[in-house]
């Protein structure tokens, strides 16, 4: 089953503007990661932030983390044309203080982006 | 460097058929992990290597399928009798062992007939 889900299914925007994607997840985590998916293929990876950061930026992408709300945003600044896939938020989930890398995906928001 | 690999890039086969689906991993990546995603999901964790050992194997689902990786590096994921069912793009990832970040490669469709 899924941990993670996202908000919104489907985002459609001009270039230009600022685009947001909300995760939520429901158990203890290690770290939140968010990838990219062109076309339904590879995943890119495109930031991690740990359970004891709040917030990280890179380059356009500013990512959130709220533990108390089990929560995190992702903002994409700028958009442009070629920003156009599907993104997904993974959990890494702590199991007994441990953690392995065993990835729990969210379904995934659709981001297009007109030129 | 090159990326994880993995063949073939589609498989088309029938019902009741063996497949073998094999992922070459980024080198020197001791972690590897198989995940299979249905159209319009997200991926869903399969297995677990670590080294040469199936570390977890909880997301398999169901005795069908099963996967290797004999030496640490290459591994193969087996699918006894296929389903419709079990159409979907099954992809692979590695990672460092002192790292988080995933790696992933391009997939394989499966498409069963």
């Amino acid at each position: 089953s899924q941990q993670g889900e996202e908000d919104p299914q489907a985002l459609s925007i001009q270039e230009g503007e600022n685009a947001t994607m909300n995760c939520s997840y429901k158990t203890s985590i290690n770290n939140l990661q968010w990838y990219r998916q062109n076309s339904g293929r590879g995943l890119v990876h495109l930031i991690l932030i740990r359970s004891n950061e709040r917030e990280k930026h890179s380059g356009r992408l500013r990512v959130t983390l709220d533990t108390s709300k089990k929560s995190s945003s992702l903002l994409i600044t700028a958009s442009r044309a070629a920003d156009t896939a599907s993104y997904f938020c993974a959990t890494d989930a702590r199991a007994g203080g441990t953690s392995y890398g065993k990835l729990t995906f969210g379904q995934g928001t659709i981001l297009t982006v007109h030129p | 460097g090159a990326g994880v690999s993995q063949t073939p890039s589609n498989k088309v086969t029938e019902k009741g058929k063996y497949v073998e689906l094999r992922c070459d991993p980024i080198s020197g990546h001791t972690a590897l992990y198989w995940y299979r995603q249905s159209l319009g999901q997200g991926p869903e964790f399969l297995i677990y290597f670590q080294g040469t050992g199936a570390a977890d194997d909880s997301g398999l689902p169901n005795d069908r399928f099963f996967a290797v990786r004999p030496e640490g590096s290459v591994s193969t994921l087996k699918i006894q009798r296929t389903e419709r069912g079990d159409s979907a793009v099954y992809l692979c990832a590695s990672r460092r062992r002192d790292q988080e970040t995933q790696y992933f490669g391009p997939g394989t469709r499966l498409l069963v007939l």
